[in-house]
């Protein structure tokens, strides 16, 4: 089984532009989580999703930050207009919609965003 | 709101010897589940083991146990028979079983196996 994929795994962008994060949960999962992981700091969850409904996004920023997660295709981070402190790995996780397993959460490999 | 502490930035341990790492926290909750993950250099997240709050036997993976004392809100994570491999920092999260949504995380604690 595949686990969590994400995509592009390095992202580099110049301050203003557009990051699109990417993230395709293992197979059968239907919950989607967002965290952030600032330099030598822990993780933050940003965003929970299912298919096609935000369920928590308590912990994204209220501008310039979106999430999605479409009925069809991968979820998706978006950041508009990035600044340098937005540089930081961004990690998707996903769990079983029920069961024993459902807390668990199987994280992907990151993407590492540096904003120039 | 829940809190996780670690208080132990770094540690050390030779080869094939037995580590405790420490991690508290803090919560109202009844019914949850706490969790220790690895992250080694190549920065992937990956889930060493889990323990069920309403579980009173530790969880155990292999070389991997934890010693969860619920009233004291402790949840230590014991490596025995360390290995070169286990070199990477060591997260504990919890969450929370109502909602089902947010890990919350520690600092986490760097842990060094040396020869």
């Amino acid at each position: 089984n595949a686990g969590v994929m994400q995509n592009p795994r390095h992202l580099v962008r110049r301050r203003g532009q557009e990051a699109r994060l990417r993230c395709s949960p293992v197979k059968g999962h239907s919950h989607v989580y967002w965290y952030r992981q600032l330099p030598e700091e822990g993780l933050k969850f940003m965003v929970y999703l299912q298919k096609e409904n935000i369920i928590d996004e308590s912990g994204m920023p209220k501008e310039r930050f979106s999430a999605e997660f479409p009925k069809e295709g991968p979820s998706i981070l978006r950041i508009q207009q990035v600044v340098r402190g937005d540089s930081a790995a961004y990690f998707c996780a996903s769990s079983p919609q029920d069961g024993r397993w459902a807390e668990t959460q199987y994280f992907g490999p990151g993407t590492r965003l540096l904003v120039l | 709101a829940q809190t996780v502490t670690q208080s132990q930035p770094e540690m050390s341990v030779q080869e094939a010897e037995t580590v405790t790492l420490s991690c508290t926290y803090d919560t109202s909750e009844s019914n949850y589940y706490l969790f220790w993950y690895k992250q080694p250099p190549s920065r992937q997240m990956i889930l060493v083991i889990r323990q069920e709050a309403y579980k009173q036997q530790n969880a155990t993976e292999n070389r991997f146990s934890v010693n969860f004392q619920k009233a004291a809100k402790s949840f230590s994570l014991k490596i025995s028979d360390s290995q070169l491999g286990d070199t990477a920092m060591y997260f504990c999260a919890f969450i929370s079983t109502g909602t089902a949504s947010k890990l919350t995380f520690g600092t986490g604690t760097r842990l060094q196996v040396t020869l």
